[in-house]
């Protein structure tokens, strides 16, 4: 699977929306992105996934630039709950038992 | 609906004690999924089953770590005998295994080997 490259930190204020970047250069044509994020003491929560098209459900949107290099993920009006590590993960479809393998994330802090 | 279901949530013990993580998946979920999680190394996948059946247990550890799934509503993950080094969260995740489906989570449990 591709690797992925997302920025460590960063800040939003509650209420803005918050962009999530990720590269991933490498990427392939059988290759989804998914997004998780972590909140404090909790388990990995699904947020979106994409292959081609922008995506967008309940939680976020997820932008795939047209040569797939790179995603961003939006959370179109943040909240203090919000603040979360956010997982960008490429994985193919056809990886048998539909692994995930996790980078360092970018740890995102809304605040007020 | 239920999500991942792990028990317990919390766990003290002194080395050299077996310990025994139990998990539920999402019911109709045929993929479960058993990670650790630590400040040094992040998520690491230890191993993951399809169907009840181990595919892949290269994560695992060292032999001192095992894995079950005696049918497609529960498994353990046992370590023993356990060691400092083995405090961790574990997490058990389940998905349809099949297409793009993503992987849904327990809360995990937080293990202390004292």
């Amino acid at each position: 699977d591709a690797k992925t490259t997302q920025p460590p930190s960063m800040d939003c204020a509650e209420g803005r929306a918050a962009n999530l970047p990720c590269n991933h250069s490498t990427i392939s044509g059988n290759e989804y992105v998914y997004w998780y994020r972590q909140i404090h003491s909790q388990g990995p929560q699904y947020i979106i996934h994409g292959l081609k098209n922008n995506e967008t459900n309940e939680m976020a949107s997820l932008i795939i630039t047209e040569d797939r290099k790179s995603s961003t993920l939006i959370l179109p009006h943040a909240t203090l709950r919000d603040t979360a590590v956010y997982y960008c993960i490429v994985r193919a479809l056809n990886n048998a038992g539909n692994m995930l393998t996790f980078g360092g994330g970018t740890r995102l802090m809304v605040k007020p | 609906d239920a999500g991942v279901i792990q028990s317990p949530r919390h766990e003290v013990t002194e080395m050299g004690q077996e310990v025994t993580l139990r998990c539920k998946p999402i019911s109709g979920h045929n993929s479960l999924f058993w990670y650790r999680q630590t400040m040094m190394r992040g998520l690491e996948l230890l191993i993951y089953f399809n169907n009840n059946v181990p595919i892949d247990d290269s994560g695992m550890p060292e032999d001192r770590f095992s894995a079950k799934m005696p049918n497609a509503s529960f498994s353990t993950l046992k370590i023993q005998p356990s060691e400092p080094r083995d405090s961790a969260v574990y997490f058990c995740a389940s998905s349809i295994g099949q297409g793009n489906q993503p992987q849904h989570f327990g809360d995990g449990t937080r293990l202390s080997i004292l």
